[in-house]
């Protein structure tokens, strides 16, 4: 079964261009998430998808962060225009379901996440 | 408000050694999962083992065993038999299992080497 994908795997621009990354989840996951991962950090969400719904983008800077899930499979991410702190590698995971009442199966829980983008603003 | 709490930036064990990883956590959701994943150098996040807080057994997966202490809030990820393939960091992670939002909180992660 193929994984999460995720492109271009490197990305270096200057400050105030504008770039743009790709996901594609696993096959049948109707759960998209993206995180930024600033070095030395742990990774924290930007946006989760549930199938082509918003359902969290409360820590997006929705001033300079969109994303979009067509068709509820792949997804972009653009940032536009970049500023030095958004230097982090982007990753994209996927899941089956969010969760179920009445006890949540172990795979349909579990997040999977692409290799990430990694992002350098100069 | 969910926190995650991994207290060793840095750690060291012998190949063929047990090594514990500490994870400590903070919720008042009564329904959540922990997580532990691997990210090795080439940046993927890869998962290892989880355990649902109203699990009673300690979760088991291969050379990975998770200390699950509900009370005192730990869930710490114990490595048997270190391979050297183990070097890399390790994340703890959890997430309310039954509300909308499916985000998981990360701690800042804890980077394994091990030593030949």
């Amino acid at each position: 079964e193929a994984g999460v994908a995720q492109s271009p795997r490197y990305k270096i621009i200057e400050k105030r261009q504008s770039v743009a990354f790709w996901c594609n989840p696993i096959s049948g996951h109707a759960t998209l998430y993206w995180y930024q991962q600033i070095l030395g950090q742990g990774p924290k969400l930007l946006i989760q998808f549930q199938n082509n719904g918003v359902v969290d983008d409360s820590q997006l800077p929705k001033d300079r962060f969109s994303a979009e899930r067509l068709k509820g499979v792949d997804s972009t991410l653009k940032i536009q225009p970049a500023k030095l702190e958004d230097s982090a590698v982007y990753l994209c995971a996927s899941s089956l379901v969010i969760g179920l009442a009445g006890g949540p199966k172990l795979e349909e829980n579990i997040q999977y996440f692409g290799a990430g983008t990694r992002l350098s603003v100069l | 408000a969910q926190k995650i709490t991994q207290t060793q930036p840095g750690m060291f064990v012998q190949e063929k050694e047990a090594v514990t990883l500490d994870c400590t956590y903070d919720t008042s959701d009564q329904s959540y999962g922990l997580f532990w994943y691997k990210q090795p150098s080439s940046g993927e996040m890869i998962f290892l083992i989880y355990q649902g807080s109203y699990d009673e057994q300690n979760a088991t997966e291969g050379r990975y065993s998770l200390n699950f202490q509900k009370a005192r809030k730990s869930a710490n990820l114990v490595i048997s038999a270190s391979q050297l393939g183990d070097s890399a960091m390790y994340f703890c992670a959890m997430r309310d299992l039954y509300n909308q939002g499916g985000k998981l909180i990360f701690g800042q992660g804890t980077e394994l080497s091990v030593k030949p």
